[in-house]
């Protein structure tokens, strides 16, 4: 038990439309931050924030946008849908130090499918 | 940039039988490494760490290594229960400005009684 949880667990939308993710970080943790896993690969970074402000991004395309909250909470937003989005969202939380390499610490994930 | 591979699955063993899962990375510096699991169905656990070279990381009856000479960080148990059956994921960061975690792809462990 991580205490990152993650909301919904699993969903289905169509192509073209938009989703929001939730995630409550680990009491105590500063920054979040979010991954996608396709099936069968390992989880790929998309972005990560740090006192409500982007501070790290991944290979990911614009429409993959994200937002962290006052109470450490954040959302990440995927608009315009494609078939290859689907995946597991996995959000992750950590307490950023300077001068280490931070462990992170993973919710369940958000099953995301896109028909 | 920087990667990690780990060998290929699925590994398929019987119960206490000894498990080895080979990991290398190819990064600048000296990240810290990782393994974490991932139960069918479920996210990533934390297993392990190790940050910085010579370091052993351990957790429920798992270890590795890391060894900065060979630029690997292989996983080992000496009897691995049914309980262990998994994906296991090799993974390193980098200390900079921000906790990019990057992974490998995962080597799928069944354990049969």
């Amino acid at each position: 038990e991580t205490g990152v949880t993650q909301s919904p667990t699993h969903l289905i939308k169509t192509r073209g439309q938009q989703v929001t993710l939730r995630c409550s970080s680990q009491s105590g943790h500063n920054t979040v931050s979010w991954y996608q896993q396709a099936l069968g690969q390992g989880p790929q970074f998309i972005f990560q924030y740090y006192r409500e402000e982007e501070n790290g991004r991944g290979n990911f395309p614009p429409r993959f946008s994200g937002l962290q909250f006052p109470n450490y909470s954040s959302e990440l937003n995927v608009n315009a849908l494609e078939l290859d989005d689907s995946a597991l969202y996995l959000c992750a939380s950590s307490f950023m130090e300077a001068g280490s390499g931070n462990t992170i610490y993973f919710g369940e994930g958000s099953w995301l499918t896109v028909v | 940039g920087d990667s990690v591979t780990q060998m290929e699955g699925p590994v398929t063993l019987s119960e206490e039988a000894f498990l080895t899962i080979n990991c290398t990375y190819t990064a600048t510096g000296y990240p810290s490494l990782f393994w974490y699991v991932q139960y069918p169905g479920e996210g990533l656990q934390l297993l392990l760490k190790a940050t910085k070279a010579d370091d052993k990381g351990s957790n429920k009856g798992f270890e590795a290594t890391y060894r900065k000479e060979t630029t690997s960080f292989h996983l080992e148990k000496g009897s691995v229960q049914v309980s262990d059956s998994a994906v296991y994921f090799c993974a390193l960061s980098q200390k900079t400005s921000y906790d990019k975690v990057i992974f490998g792809p995962g080597t799928s462990l069944s354990v049969i009684p």
